[in-house]
């Protein structure tokens, strides 16, 4: 079963505009990681930011800021003002606590395409 | 600051044959885990190594195998080739295998199966 849904397949939007990217997470562990990850089209994953399962507190790095909810186990990744720089496939990833130490699970990616 | 390497960037094989991919992880690390990413999806584990044992394991098959070496770099061996194994194959490293830990990624093989 897909522990990772990312729904949106792909998003385009103007440069400057918001871009939201949506996360919903399964799991039964109490103590467990999120992360966002950008592949631009060279390949490589570049790691973005990381929540851990006791840390609801949303905050905001730079043009980067996330809503994290596990009353609806969401994680939810926002980009504001966004660049072309920007475009990329953007994967959501589960770390779990139990039996899984260091197993990243990923969604299915959401592609992000940003236009002058 | 070297990150993750891994060798070759570029593969082709042919059905039935064996392939033997690289990864160097990064400086300070002493744990790597290898991905398949097919086409269009996103990357999914095959296993985990860390002091030159196998610590986790997806679902994958056995023809899939691996080692790590005792400078903590690994390989994955993958035999009997399927046209289904085409795919790029992301090494990741990390300090230790904790579940909060971040992986830093390499750049891929791109392997394809003919």
């Amino acid at each position: 079963a897909q522990k990772v849904t990312q729904a949106q397949t792909e998003i385009s939007v103007v440069e400057k505009e918001d871009v939201t990217l949506d996360c919903v997470y399964e799991t039964r562990d109490t103590t467990y990681y999120l992360f966002w990850y950008k592949q631009p089209p060279s390949g490589e994953l570049v790691f973005l930011i990381r929540r851990n399962s006791f840390d609801e507190q949303n905050e905001i790095s730079g043009r980067y800021s996330w809503n994290f909810q596990k009353s609806t186990s969401s994680f939810n990744f926002t980009i504001t003002a966004s660049q072309v720089v920007d475009s990329a496939v953007y994967f959501c990833a589960l770390s779990e606590g139990t039996d899984s130490w260091g197993k990243f699970q990923f969604g299915a990616g959401t592609q992000v395409v940003v236009t002058p | 600051d070297a990150g993750v390497t891994q060798s070759p960037t570029h593969l082709i094989k042919t059905r039935g044959q064996q392939v033997t991919l690289r990864c160097s992880p990064k400086s300070g690390h002493d744990t790597v885990s290898w991905y398949q990413q097919a086409l269009g999806q996103g990357p999914q584990f095959i296993f985990q190594y860390y002091e030159e044992e196998e610590r986790q394991r997806g679902n994958f098959p056995d023809r899939f195998s691996g080692h790590q070496f005792p400078n903590y770099s690994s390989e994955l061996n993958v035999n009997a080739l399927l046209l289904g194994d085409s795919a790029l194959y992301l090494c990741a490293s990390s300090r230790g295998t904790g579940v909060g830990n971040e992986q830093f990624f390499g750049p891929g093989t791109r392997l394809t199966v003919l």
